[in-house]
């Protein structure tokens, strides 16, 4: 199991719904991230944030609005999705180092886009 | 984003027949994670390599990071079925930024 936990597990909007997807973790992690992962695809980084700031965002269309309103909780905003945007979106958090440390990934949300 | 390749892309073995995958990047990397993620679930860590040239094991895995840090190997003897599922490296570009390489699916076939 993990320590990083996402809800909903599963989630179907229409093109015009508003949405959010919810991540929490309590391991004390500074840096937490949002990856995209298409079938049978790697894990695609879109946001990472570190000690609640947006640090990194890799060219994500603004439907995709992420938040991080504390150390623990890191939310990602969807509006006005796409079909083409249906796929398993992973939060993961790690230590924030210089170097790098293992990212811990919660079960993902599968979102399906009708 | 980083180019980072990994073959082969598929692999079938024999249950107790050995297991390699490669990665490679385009790029000189700082470090190199790796991750094994089975079917349905979600990528879990196995190792961290820093230093070129590294090497370490961990049980019936090994894991090497090439002399110019540019590419890296798994390597799984004696496979078991419990060794199935997709192993994906990550190249690490400095800050917090992990860039996942294409992965190799693993099927062991018992």
């Amino acid at each position: 199991d993990t320590e990083v936990t996402q809800t909903p597990k599963h989630l179907v909007m229409g093109m015009t719904n508003k949405k959010s997807l919810k991540c929490e973790q309590h391991m004390g992690h500074r840096a937490m991230y949002w990856y995209k992962q298409k079938a049978k695809k790697p894990p695609e980084l879109m946001f990472v944030y570190s000690y609640e700031k947006l640090s990194i965002n890799e060219s994500v269309p603004s439907r995709f609005s992420p938040e991080c309103p504390n150390s623990s909780l890191l939310n990602l905003h969807l509006h006005a999705l796409q079909p083409e945007d249906s796929a398993l979106y992973l939060c993961a958090s790690s230590y924030w180092t210089l170097e790098g440390s293992p990212l811990h990934f919660g079960n993902g949300t599968r979102l399906t886009v009708t | 984003g980083q180019q980072v390749m990994q073959i082969p892309q598929y692999q079938h073995v024999q249950e107790g027949e050995d297991f390699t995958t490669y990665c490679n990047s385009s790029t000189t990397l700082s470090n190199i994670q790796w991750y094994k993620q089975r079917p349905g679930g979600h990528p879990v860590f196995l190792i961290q390599l820093v230093k070129s040239g590294e090497v370490k094991k961990q049980k019936r895995l090994t894991f090497q990071f090439g002399e110019a840090k540019k590419n890296s190997s798994l390597h799984i003897t004696a496979t078991q079925t419990t060794d199935v599922g997709t192993y994906f490296c990550a190249a690490h570009r400095g800050g917090n930024q992990f860039y996942f390489g294409t992965g190799t699916s693993l099927t062991v076939i018992p």
